[in-house]
Parts: C-alpha cells; structure tokens; sequence
C-alpha cells in the first residue's frame, strides 16, 4: 500500500538558518505530493503541492521538487523565520479516496 | 466564500457513549473526508463521502460511521467509544471526489 516516510523531529533552527525536511514515499501509479502545515492548536494547510514528476511546488518561500527516481518530496526554505515554528506534514494522494500522510515533523526556530 | 467549518471545537466523553461529529464542507464541494490524527501522529483516513454515497473507507470499525446531507455537509458518528479514539478529528472538503481537500480547524474528541 502508499506510504510516506518523514525525518523524525523536532529539528531545531536559529533564524535565517536553512531548512531541509526529508520526505520519501511509496505509491503504485504517479502520486501527487503535497506538504501540509498544522500550527498549534490549528487543523491543515496546503503549503504546495507538485502533481507530475520534475515539478516544483513553491510557497512562502518553500520549495519542494518531486524526484521520481529518489521516491522522493523533500521540503526546503533557505531563510527560516520564527513563525515558521509548526509540523510539516508530507503527503500523497494516489487516485483512492484519501490522502496518506506521513507523521509529520516539528520545527522549532529560535530567534 | 466560507472555508470547512466543524463543530464542537471540543468535546470530552466517556468511555461507551455516541458521539456526533459535523463538518460543514466549502462552497460548492460535493466531496468530504474525514479523518483522525492521534497525538504526535499524522492523520488517518476513516472515510469519504461523494454526493451522498461512500466513496471509500480507511481501516476503521464499523462503529465509525457517516453520513453526508443533500447540502454536502456530513456528520461523522462514533458509538461505543474507547479511550483509543481520543484525537483531533479532522473533516476536509473537495470539488470533486478527486480533487484537492481543504482542512477545517478539526474536533478535539477526549474520551476518559
């Protein structure tokens, strides 16, 4: 079955650092991929998305590029900010109804 | 136009009783999904309902159940409950059965 694999967290940064938050899936077909935001207290927002292989999903000042041959999402930004602070959550969507998540990774960033 | 909407905010049952759900979907979406994220956990799909019909289950029991209104909202019914099924309950709402989802701020269901 579709499965998606996120780096463990809570990955701490100072501000201005440089973020990277690893995702790899598992999917029969061409999944669309997304990465979705929780803030505390707060349900899910799409940050971006990307639907075909080579394409990258850009907002905020994330990046995330979808690498068929790596199974891979891996999210990025090049300058965090303090409000960046959430789980990020890697997700694909194979064509079944749902949407498979993985387990989310928390980023804390310090001023 | 109005995002997804879900009421209550928050709940806290005891173990063994019903509990209801609502989800009010966007405008103009005839698709809902629901789901439950544990704490520290990612979110699980238990189901989706497309113009009224279920449209696929996730590995949930049958005491999870739904409903979906000629207006498309939904409700989402959990009977017997455990203490297991404590988490935030999470409704999404779409244009089509395969179209993106849309989150609302989602249930926080405490069952002691």
């Amino acid at each position: 079955g579709d499965s998606v694999t996120q780096m463990e967290g809570p990955v701490t940064l100072s501000e201005e650092a440089f973020l990277t938050i690893n995702c790899t899936y598992t999917a029969t077909g061409y999944p669309s991929l997304f990465w979705y935001v929780q803030y505390p207290g707060e349900g899910l927002q799409l940050l971006l998305k990307a639907t075909k292989a080579d394409d990258k999903g850009s907002n905020k000042g994330f990046e995330a590029t979808y690498r068929k041959e790596t199974t891979s999402f891996h999210l990025e930004k090049g300058s965090v900010q303090v409000s960046d602070s959430a789980v990020y959550f890697c997700a694909l969507y194979s064509g079944y109804s749902t949407l498979t998540f993985g387990k989310g990774t928390m980023l804390l960033v310090s001023p | 136009e109005t995002g997804v909407t879900q009421s209550p905010t928050h709940l806290i049952k005891t173990r063994g009783q019903q509990v209801t759900l609502r989800c009010s979907s966007q405008s103009g979406h005839n698709t809902v999904s629901w789901y439950q994220q544990a704490l520290g956990q990612g979110p699980q799909f238990i189901f989706q309902y497309y113009r009224e019909e279920e449209n696929g289950r996730g590995n949930f029991p049958p005491r999870f159940s739904g409903l979906q209104f000629p207006n498309y909202s939904s409700e989402l019914n959990v009977n017997a409950l455990e203490l297991d099924d404590s988490a935030l309950y999470l409704c999404a709402s779409s244009l089509e059965e395969v179209g993106e989802q849309f989150f609302g701020p989602g249930t926080r269901l405490t069952v002691l």
